[in-house]
């Protein structure tokens, strides 16, 4: 069976530069997440999708990043005016319902490296 | 405000000898407590949670954990280490309030197996 799928795999870009990272989710799972992985600062937690809607976006670092979710499926995040301090790995994971008993079920990542 | 305490960093074991990796949390409610595993260039796997019932709880690849409410603790062990549990491992913890409750993670510890 498929499991979460996100692309790219790596992004190298340039600062400044606006970049799209994608996401897909287990089909039927209704609840889906983005983290950022830092070396050495454990996941940190950027944004929430129940559906398509996002009812927790307290993770977001700054009005730089925005995600939506489109047919409660595929996601993207969009990081605007990329910064060096952007540089990590960014994950996404989805789970059947947003419900607290749920694991989460996480993609490969993307790595994004900001020059 | 949630949290979980991974007091290592590393953890170092010989293969075929028992493994235990740390995990404490604090919660308001009820924990839901869960371990995932990274492998190299991979996303986390999830490998068992604790929501209700027998504090003793067994998950894959022979890994199990013990929920313990007095020390507010969740330690994952294993009886015979293996060179492929060489990974990094995170705990996490969710507020068992109801409906979305937002995940928590440690910082991670690296397992070592030495042959």
């Amino acid at each position: 069976g498929a499991g979460v799928s996100q692309s790219p795999s790596n992004k190298v870009t340039e600062k400044g530069k606006d970049v799209e990272l994608r996401c897909d989710p287990i089909s039927g799972h209704t609840a889906l997440y983005w983290y950022r992985q830092s070396l050495g600062q454990g996941l940190e937690f950027l944004i929430y999708f129940q559906g398509n809607s996002a009812p927790d976006k307290s993770g977001l670092p700054s009005d730089r990043f925005s995600a939506e979710r489109t047919g409660g499926s595929v996601s993207t995040l969009t990081i605007q005016r990329t910064q060096q301090e952007d540089s990590a790995v960014y994950l996404c994971a989805s789970s059947l319902t947003a419900g607290a008993e749920n694991e989460q079920f996480f993609g490969p990542g993307t790595r994004l490296t900001v020059l | 405000a949630q949290s979980v305490a991974q007091p290592e960093d590393q953890v170092n074991v010989a293969e075929g000898n028992p493994l235990t990796v740390k995990c404490t949390y604090s919660v308001s409610g009820n924990p839901y407590l869960f371990w995932y595993v990274q492998y190299p260039n991979r996303g986390l796997q999830f490998l068992l949670k604790y929501i209700t019932g027998d504090n003793l709880v067994k998950g894959s690849y022979g890994f199990e954990a013990e929920f313990n409410k007095s020390q507010t603790s969740f330690h994952l062990k294993k009886p015979s280490a293996l060179v492929s549990d060489s990974a990094l491992y995170f705990c996490a913890v969710r507020d068992g309030l109801g409906g979305y409750q937002k995940v928590t993670f440690g910082i991670g510890t690296k397992l070592q197996v030495i042959p």
